[in-house]
């Protein structure tokens, strides 16, 4: 089964900070990723697909990059609105379905 | 996007079967490039993706689950439903339903999800 690790676990950071998420695949899934944004107590957000294909109404200051197993998430100008969980996953193929541990972006 | 919304029980006993259904607003079911699938999170925890489904009812589930989910669509009620039979306590979760549309297996539709807890 692939295995899907995101660093760190959890950052603190100031509004109007950069911050950088990275998650690291077991094995090569090219471009095929996908991340997600998880505000408390609601339903997880699609933020970018294809490692770095902005899904439709996300703010610019999303933005994704990597191929094969090392993927990042960057967030440029933190707003309060985007302190949340963050989570990678796989999207190549259904058995390869599975989300990485998360990464908890919290205010400093 | 579609809007998707859950329903079913909150509370199921050991042993039994969930059931949850999740209709879906502002967009067609039929779609050829539509799946329609479960996505669970125990309290405190991270994603788990259950199975998903198309709209013609091919199934693509987590082997690890899949002797005990059914998920089936029912398109002239634009709904599609969870069956998963003899539940533990470690099937306590919240239970998104999720539509996965396009290239690839991400899901850019999220229902709001419902609390399902299993106790007796």
């Amino acid at each position: 089964d692939i295995q899907m690790t995101q660093s760190p676990s959890s950052v603190s950071a100031s509004v109007g900070d950069k911050v950088t998420i990275t998650c690291r695949a077991s094995q090569d899934v090219s471009t095929w990723l996908a991340w997600y944004q998880q505000r408390p107590g609601k339903a997880p957000n699609l933020l970018i697909y294809g490692a770095s294909t902005l899904q439709s109404g996300v703010p610019s200051r999303f933005s994704g990059g990597g191929s094969g197993t090392l993927f990042t998430l960057t967030i440029s100008g933190l707003q309060p609105e985007d302190f949340a969980t963050y989570y990678c996953q796989p999207t190549g193929s259904f058995s390869l379905i599975t989300f990485g541990g998360g990464t908890n972006v919290e205010i400093k | 996007q579609a809007q998707l919304q859950e329903s079913g029980p909150g509370l199921v006993r050991p042993s039994e079967t969930l059931s949850l259904a999740c209709t879906v607003s502002g967009d067609s079911i039929s779609g050829r490039d539509f799946y329609w699938g479960w996505i669970r999170q125990p309290p405190g925890k991270g994603l788990e993706w259950i199975g998903s489904v198309s709209y013609s009812g091919f199934l693509y589930s987590k082997p690890s689950l899949e002797s005990r989910v059914t998920i089936s669509v029912d398109s002239p009620k634009k709904q599609f439903s969870l069956r998963l039979t003899s539940v533990t306590a470690a099937d306590t979760a919240v239970y998104y339903c999720a539509r996965r549309f396009g290239n690839g297996w991400h899901f850019d539709s999220w229902g709001q999800g419902i609390l399902v807890t299993v106790s007796s």
